[in-house]
């Protein structure tokens, strides 16, 4: 499977700023996808973040909160704008590898936002 | 778009018993079904899956069922042990069209020693 590296890990900010989070796979992989955690729930997918075009995001998630970049088949970026203390959550990214049937995630960022 | 349904929400089991925990799933198109295991403070991982033309898998004490008729899949724990107390998330997946995953609310399962 793809190795994930998230970053940063955590991070406590203030309200009004804004938190970039990237990740990076040690293979190429044509989707990415970003997941919010919130405490105590399952994964909701913010958006799916393909190289070249943009980011397609789910119901309730804009452009405007959370900008995606994806420059190559390797690296993606989510940021989170404008924070409220509603963003503190965890964010992950996840990507499927072409002929393994499966999907690895990034080990996450923790964000607190005061 | 694909809702997936999981229950319990929390189960306890005694050491060496087996646990089921279940989900349904809405979109009769999703054909990939995955298990997920979180321990506190690490990110999901993979533990198990089955696609939509098989009916049952198995990897040592665990096995998912899938009756694809009912839409619904199951996860099976035998001989539990401490180490797989953790929330335990289903998914679904449609793929060859709107790929991605679509997950359960969680099963926080715990291991009574």
């Amino acid at each position: 499977s793809a190795v994930i590296s998230q970053k940063p890990s955590r991070d406590i900010c203030q309200r009004g700023t804004s938190l970039t989070i990237q990740c990076q796979v040690d293979s190429q992989v044509t989707m990415m996808f970003w997941y919010r955690q919130q405490p105590g729930q399952s994964l909701t997918l913010i958006a799916t973040a393909n190289q070249g075009s943009e980011a397609t995001y789910e119901s309730g998630f804009v452009i405007d909160k959370f900008p995606i970049s994806r420059p190559n088949l390797t690296f993606s970026t989510l940021t989170v704008s404008n924070m409220s203390p509603e963003d503190s959550s965890i964010y992950l990214c996840s990507v499927e590898v072409p002929g393994y049937y499966g999907y690895t995630f990034g080990s996450g960022t923790r964000l607190t936002v005061v | 778009g694909e809702n997936v349904e999981q229950h319990p929400s929390t189960l306890s089991v005694q050491e060496g018993d087996s646990a089921v925990i279940k989900c349904t799933y809405s979109d009769s198109a999703s054909n990939y079904f995955p298990w997920y295991k979180q321990e506190l403070g690490k990110r999901p991982q993979l533990i198990i899956d089955i696609r939509s033309n098989v009916g049952e898998k198995k990897d040592q004490r665990i096995a998912v069922t899938l009756n694809k008729t009912a839409k619904h899949f199951s996860l099976h724990i035998t001989e539990t042990q401490p180490e797989d107390s953790a929330v335990y998330f289903c998914a679904a997946h449609f793929r060859g069209g709107n790929e991605k995953l679509t997950f359960g609310t969680g099963t926080r399962l715990t291991i009574i020693p």
